[in-house]
């Protein structure tokens, strides 16, 4: 079946670092692939999104490219901030199929 | 326009009590979705739903857990004699019928079993 395989943490980077966490994804088909964050005791917030192939996604500094021979959807940030410290979660789905099927999660911390 | 409604935010049963967890979906929009997410994992889905229709509950345990989603009212989760295993954050997505991959989240309801 699909799944998604994400960058173990936890991250730990300090302020104004470059942020990469990884994320592969198996699946048949073309899914469409997602960045979901979420902050302390709240739920998921949709951060960025690609929908196919070559596609990039982003949002608040964050930026994420679709690459289909490499099945990956890395997520990236140039300079990252104490409010950027969060749960980061990939996820895919599939037209026809709208679950959303999602890695483990990488939490981030980012210290000042 | 109110995000994802989820009520009650803690929930607190005691084993072989019944658990009811509630989801208002955004305005306009007509598909829901649970997500279970155990300690320290990811989130798992478990069923969706549009008004009055079950459309996929693959993700569904086989015994004790039910939903529905009615002409009229929220999305009812429901888990029949809880047990400590069921210990998780409970989540609510939905989205609208044209826009059904973009999933909004609410804040989930987080049972504890004793």
């Amino acid at each position: 079946g699909d799944s998604v395989t994400q960058m173990e943490g936890p991250v730990t980077l300090s302020e104004e670092a470059f942020l990469t966490i990884n994320c592969t994804y198996t699946a048949t088909g073309y899914p469409s692939l997602f960045w979901y964050v979420q902050y302390p005791g709240e739920g998921l917030q949709l951060l960025l999104k690609a929908t196919k192939a070559d596609d990039k996604g982003s949002n608040k500094g964050f930026e994420a490219t679709y690459r289909k021979e490499t099945t990956s959807f890395h997520l990236e940030k140039g300079s990252v901030q104490v409010s950027d410290s969060a749960v980061y979660f990939c996820a895919l789905s599939k037209i026809g199929n709208e679950k959303l099927t999602f890695g483990t999660g990488t939490r981030l911390t980012i210290i000042p | 326009n109110a995000g994802v409604m989820q009520n009650p935010r803690h929930l607190v049963r005691r084993r072989g009590q019944e658990a009811r967890l509630r989801c208002s979906p955004m305005k306009g929009h007509s598909h829901v979705y649970w997500y279970r997410q155990l300690p320290e994992e990811g989130l798992k889905f478990m069923v969706y739903l549009q008004k009055e229709n079950i459309i996929d509950e693959s993700g569904m345990p086989k015994e004790r857990f039910s939903a529905e989603f009615p002409k009229e009212g929220p999305s009812i989760l429901r888990i029949q004699q809880v047990v400590r295993g069921d210990s998780a954050a409970y989540f609510c997505a939905s989205s609208p019928p044209a826009q059904s991959e973009t999933q909004y989240f609410g804040p989930g309801t987080r049972l504890l079993v004793l």
